[in-house]
């Protein structure tokens, strides 16, 4: 079983949509997460950080974490063409490296 | 343009050979890392160096191996290679190295013949 797991999609949704992307974790010990945007061909961007459990909000990106439930979430409000990408969700411990754990990613297709 | 920089962008070669991938970090980034991504694998963690000292290490073959050099660019060397060694290969950088933003290379695509 992997430590980070995430449905690969594909997701196919019309433009204006909300858009739910979801991980769950296996490891209690995850404190940090992220969410990474792939476009084809390039390499992963940064989208959302979040260290405690909750809400952030950027724009139309909400990342969601439930760390009782080893559970986190990206949702995309009125999602554009533009949003059609690989989302990848990551995570990290509470030491002094970097190193991240990346879920398989979830390829999302907005049509127009 | 996240400003790290990768050489070569493709890579054809065969079984059995050495291939070098050079990477080069932001300005101002001492951290460097080195992911593989492959279908069936996902994106993998496979090393991190800070300011030329390995700092973690992840699930990276003996065949492989990396460093980084004091002007902070790093190589990733891949040795004895297989078919399944085919993949994309980021390398990311960041300031501090320690749960800080990673910005991510565009990426080697390798391919083994």
């Amino acid at each position: 079983q992997k430590e980070v797991e995430q449905d690969p999609g594909p997701l196919s949704v019309p433009e204006g949509a909300i858009v739910s992307l979801n991980c769950t974790y296996s490891n209690s010990a995850f404190q940090y997460f992220m969410w990474y945007r792939q476009y084809s061909r390039k390499g992963p961007e940064l989208l959302m950080y979040t260290y405690s459990s909750g809400n952030k909000e950027d724009g139309r990106f909400t990342a969601q974490v439930d760390k009782s439930s080893k559970y986190i979430s990206l949702f995309i409000r009125d999602s554009q063409p533009s949003d059609s990408a690989t989302y990848l969700c990551a995570m990290t411990l509470l030491s002094n490296t970097g190193k991240l754990i990346f879920g398989q990613g979830t390829t999302l297709q907005v049509k127009p | 343009d996240s400003g790290v920089t990768q050489t070569p962008k493709h890579l054809i070669t065969a079984t059995g050979q050495r291939v070098t991938l050079r990477c080069s970090p932001r300005s101002g980034d001492l951290s460097v890392y080195w992911y593989q991504q492959s279908l069936d694998q996902g994106l993998q963690f496979l090393i991190q160096y800070y300011n030329g000292e390995e700092r973690a290490k992840g699930n990276i073959l003996e065949r492989f191996s990396a460093q980084q050099f004091p002007d902070l660019h790093s190589e990733l060397n891949l040795s004895s290679l297989e078919l399944g060694d085919s993949a994309l290969y980021f390398c990311a950088s960041s300031v501090l190295g320690i749960r800080d933003t990673q910005y991510f290379g565009p990426g080697t695509r390798l391919t083994v013949l």
